[in-house]
């Protein structure tokens, strides 16, 4: 079966620190993964997507890694905002299929 | 460019009463997906659309649920009659395909039912 893991499952943070969450997944044949932010009452945005050649990706204050090997993936935030709380939710897409597995996400809270 | 519109944002509604979500998905997306998600947790597909035609809906729960998307561009989601655990937030998302298949999301309708 396929799943996606994340930790931790909240976490909170002081303005300006740095933070790092994780995924792993057992999701086969993997085709890509992505994370989003999805702030409260808000739809998921994507912040980065990875596919199998690719090990990083930035995208501002955000930088993803992707080890396929150990089927783990990470979301560097530095130097965090008040603007970065949200959950933030991995999704790992499956090869030959249009649906992607979710992530349960991450709580996080950016504390002045 | 307009992203994914969804209405209403919110809807507040008795136990077997009908409800319907409204959704127009970025323009030139062939692909619509509609999902149901709780408090805490990630989206769970309900329907997934290849223009007009429902390619995956085994996680649909027929006896209530139902979707349409007569000209391929925007759908409904409709559910009757609603029941106490259908209170969730029901997120539309389109594509335009490929490799990547990135997936925008619209802000979703937030389902209370009483």
């Amino acid at each position: 079966k396929n799943q996606v893991e994340q930790s931790p499952q909240s976490l909170i943070i002081l303005e300006g620190k740095n933070c790092t969450l994780q995924c792993n997944y057992t999701v086969s044949p993997f085709s890509n993964l992505r994370w989003y932010k999805q702030d409260t009452g808000r739809g998921p945005v994507s912040l980065t997507i990875m596919t199998f050649s690719e090990n990083t990706k930035s995208n501002g204050r955000y930088t993803a890694t992707l080890d396929a090997d150990t089927k783990q993936s990470s979301l560097h935030i530095t130097a965090s905002q008040l603007s970065d709380s949200a959950s933030y939710i991995c999704v790992v897409g499956v090869g030959g299929s249009y649906i992607p597995t979710f992530g349960r996400g991450t709580s996080l809270i950016v504390h002045p | 460019e307009a992203g994914v519109v969804q209405s209403p944002r919110y809807k507040i509604i008795e136990k077997k009463q009908p409800v319907a979500f409204w959704c127009n998905p970025i323009s030139g997306h062939n692909t619509l997906y509609w999902y149901l998600q709780n408090l805490g947790q990630g989206p769970e597909l309900l329907i997934r659309y290849e223009n007009e035609e429902a390619v995956d809906d085994s996680q649909l729960p027929k006896d209530r649920f139902s979707a349409e998307r007569l000209k391929g561009v925007d759908s409904t989601l409709k559910i009757q009659p609603a029941e106490l655990g259908d209170s969730a937030v029901y997120l539309c998302a389109s594509s335009s395909g490929g490799t990547v298949d990135e997936q925008f999301f619209g802000p979703g309708t937030r389902l209370t039912v009483l």
